[in-house]
């Protein structure tokens, strides 16, 4: 059983907004803004979307944001298109002696 | 740009151990500010992080695999290794190598590879 809590899969269709959410603790998503997500298309590496909560890399679409609100923090797609049909995952430092936490995955379907 | 490629066996046999290499080119290895970083992926399943190391070789591991983890950096040929002993089918996954910023993300990642635990 993962550390965050995401939904198992979400869905929308082209144009459309979706929010994907996170949730832990305290001891992590709660207490620090070192939340990071994740993009994963099948057979391949995860790419970093959002890092510290809300940070956008070089490169990455403005339609993805980043929020939290208390021990939730968000992902919102905006605009959506074909291509952002993947998994997505959340992660974050946990002051536990865990030091990484992450989320179990959520499968975004393009309608 | 930074790149990652991890290499190793791509069987394993149970209780022994497995051994994975990740090469990182494009820039520098010992540069302060960030960790370098195991993470996993079983066969349609989540991600997990294994541990990571910076380049002075301090270590932090996961709990859940520390009694059998060792990661390991060699500054000299741009390369931090994994070995994770008696391996057991559960450990059969995608290994993936990453450069792990101070705040605990990881970008970017090696292509990963796929060990798999059988006899």
């Amino acid at each position: 059983q993962s550390a965050l809590t995401q939904p198992a899969s979400v869905s929308g269709s082209p144009g459309q907004s979706i929010t994907i959410s996170c949730t832990g603790t305290s001891s992590d998503v709660g207490g620090h803004n070192y939340v990071s997500w994740y993009q994963q298309y099948p057979g391949k590496a995860p790419k970093l979307m959002i890092y510290d909560v809300s940070n956008r890399p070089s490169g990455v679409s403005n339609r993805f944001s980043g929020s939290k609100s208390g021990n939730t923090a968000s992902l919102t797609i905006s605009g959506l298109q074909a291509e952002d049909e993947a998994d997505y995952y959340c992660s974050s430092y946990t002051s536990s002696s865990t030091r990484v936490a992450f989320g179990g995955g959520t499968k975004l379907t393009v309608l | 740009q930074l790149q990652l490629q991890e290499s190793g066996p791509g069987l394993v046999k149970p209780s022994e151990t497995l051994s994975l290499t990740c090469s990182v080119s494009g820039g520098s290895i010992t540069s302060s500010g960030y960790y370098w970083g195991w993470i996993r992926q079983p066969p349609g399943k989540g991600l997990e992080w294994i541990g990571s190391i910076y380049y002075t070789g301090s270590t932090f591991y996961n709990p859940s695999l520390w009694s059998r983890v060792t990661i390991s950096i060699d500054t000299s040929s741009k390369q931090f290794s994994l070995r994770l002993n008696s391996v057991t089918a559960a450990d059969t996954a995608v290994y993936y190598c990453a450069r792990n910023w101070g705040s605990w993300w990881f970008d970017p990642w090696g292509q990963g590879t796929l060990v798999t635990v059988s006899s």
